[in-house]
C-alpha cells in the first residue's frame, strides 16, 4: 500500500477551521484517499473519503490536489469534541473488498 | 444499538492463559476486520473475513493467534498462551462489500487485553 506521511500534532482554536494536511506522493491512479479519525478510548470513525475530486459531508470536506499527491482534510469549525486522532489512508481497491492500513496520524487538539 | 458489537470490553490475563474476544458485526455485513492497535499506535490489521472465508490472515503476528467466524456472521479472536507483548486493544470493523475501494469501516469500540 502507498504510504502517507502527516504531522504529528496541531492544534486549534474552538470555533475557528481546522486544516490537516496529507501527503501522498506515492498514491496511484486507482488509490482512494480515506480519513477516519479516533477519540479516547473508542474505535476509529469514518470521516470522508475521495478519489480526484473535493468531497463534502456533514462532518468536513476533503481537498485534494490536482497531481493528487497531497490531501487536506478541513472541519469548517472546530468544536472540543474534534479532538482526536485523525487518520490519512490510502485504500487500494483489490477486488470486493480492501483493507486500511493506518499510521499514526496527526493528534488534534482543540483548545477552548 | 446498531454497531459493531466487542466483547469483552477489558480483559486481564496472566502470561500463558488463552483468551478469547468476540465481535457482533452490523448485521447484513459480510466483510469483518481485526485489529490490532499499541498504545500510542495506529491500528495494525491481523485479519479480513468475507462471510465465513478468512481470505487474509497476513497480519496475524504468531500461530498462537487464530480467528475464525464459521457461520459468517459473529467472529472470535482466540490468543493462545498469551504473552506480554499481546497486550493491547483488539478492534473489529465491519463493512458492506465495496468494490473499488470505497466504502466505510465501522469499527466497535475494542477489547483491551492486558497480560500480566
Amino acid at each position: 500500500d502507498a504510504k502517507t506521511t502527516q504531522p504529528n500534532s496541531m492544534e486549534s482554536n474552538e470555533e475557528e477551521p481546522v486544516h490537516l494536511p496529507c501527503n501522498h506522493s506515492t498514491i496511484s491512479g486507482t488509490d482512494y484517499i480515506h480519513w477516519y479519525r479516533q477519540l479516547p478510548s473508542q474505535g476509529p470513525e469514518y470521516v470522508i473519503h475521495g478519489l480526484t475530486s473535493n468531497v463534502n459531508n456533514r462532518m468536513a470536506s476533503l481537498a485534494i490536489a490536482e497531481d493528487r499527491k497531497s490531501s487536506t482534510l478541513i472541519l469548517h469549525r472546530a468544536t472540543l469534541r474534534d479532538a482526536a486522532v485523525y487518520y490519512c489512508i490510502l485504500r487500494t481497491p483489490t477486488g470486493a473488498n480492501s483493507k486500511l492500513t493506518f499510521g499514526k496520524g496527526i493528534t488534534l487538539s482543540v483548545r477552548p | 444499538g446498531a454497531g459493531v458489537s466487542q466483547s469483552p470490553r477489558y480483559k486481564v490475563a496472566k502470561r500463558g492463559q488463552d483468551v478469547a474476544l468476540r465481535c457482533d458485526p452490523i448485521s447484513g455485513h459480510v466483510s469483518l476486520f481485526w485489529y490490532q492497535q499499541a498504545l500510542g499506535q495506529g491500528p495494525e490489521f491481523l485479519t479480513y473475513f468475507q462471510n465465513e472465508a478468512q481470505l487474509d490472515k497476513s497480519g496475524l503476528p504468531s500461530d498462537r493467534f487464530f480467528a475464525e467466524r464459521p457461520e459468517g456472521s459473529v467472529s472470535t479472536l482466540k490468543i493462545q498462551r498469551t504473552q506480554q507483548e499481546d497486550s493491547a486493544v483488539y478492534l473489529c470493523a465491519s463493512s458492506l462489500p465495496t468494490s473499488g475501494g470505497a466504502g466505510e469501516l465501522f469499527f466497535g469500540e475494542g477489547s483491551r487485553l492486558t497480560v500480566l
